[in-house]
């Protein structure tokens, strides 16, 4: 059984504040770990898909880095806004020819106004 | 340009009565993927299909459950006689390939949430 965690499960930010979270999978039979943001009542949204150890990905104020021999990656958010509300799940991929993901459950931030 | 449309938003059956969850693909994308989220659980997988063809059911539950993608329509997820552990939010996500989704990320729809009572 593959297991992947996610640490804090939930925190609150002020606006502006910088934050980052934790995403811990297997590192063994590594493929790709995904980032996906999912807003309350809307679908998850792909953020990142990271595949190279030492990988960094950025897109806005939001970065991910990637560590596949210590199994774990981190997302930061630069800036906090209200609209980065959200939960961020990540998802990992051992390359099984299923292509089914793994999913912790997610981060929960509140960025307050 | 539609994304991953799925229907019913909410659902709510008796115990012993059937679910029937639909997921339209985006257009042009023919492989559909099932995950299932139980109360203070992450996202599970349950199934893959492209059309017409079920590839990997390995995360479904063995009994009560099936799932179709016919060649014409929706993808639909059924469950039978369903009890109260059934209670969750079933989502779908679709790809053109199972290599675009792997390498860019799927595309989900907004989910259905069962509720057994």
């Amino acid at each position: 059984i593959l297991n992947v965690e996610q640490s804090p499960q939930s925190l609150h930010v002020q606006e502006g504040d910088s934050t980052n979270f934790t995403c811990s999978f297997p590192s063994s039979n590594f493929y790709a770990l995904h980032w996906y943001r999912w807003e309350t009542a809307k679908s998850p949204e792909a953020l990142f898909v990271m595949t190279l150890n030492g990988d960094e990905k950025k897109k806005g104020r939001i970065s991910a880095t990637l560590n596949t021999k210590e199994g774990y990656s981190y997302l930061y958010i630069k800036g906090s806004q209200p609209e980065d509300s959200a939960t961020y799940l990540c998802a990992f991929d051992s390359g099984a020819g299923s292509y089914q993901l793994t999913f912790g459950k997610g981060t929960k931030l509140s960025v307050i106004p | 340009n539609a994304g991953v449309m799925q229907n019913p938003r909410h659902l709510v059956r008796r115990r012993g009565q059937e679910a029937r969850l639909r997921c339209s693909p985006m257009k042009g994308h023919s492989h559909v993927y099932w995950y299932r989220q139980l109360p203070e659980e992450g996202l599970k997988f349950m199934v893959y299909l492209q059309k017409e063809n079920i590839i990997d059911e390995s995360g479904m539950p063995k009994e009560r459950f099936s799932a179709e993608f016919p060649k014409e329509g929706p993808s639909i997820l059924r469950i039978q006689q369903v009890v109260r552990g059934d209670s969750a939010a079933y989502f779908c996500a679709s790809s053109p390939t199972g290599t675009v989704a792997r390498d860019y990320g799927y595309t989900f729809g907004s989910g259905t949430r069962l509720t057994v009572v």
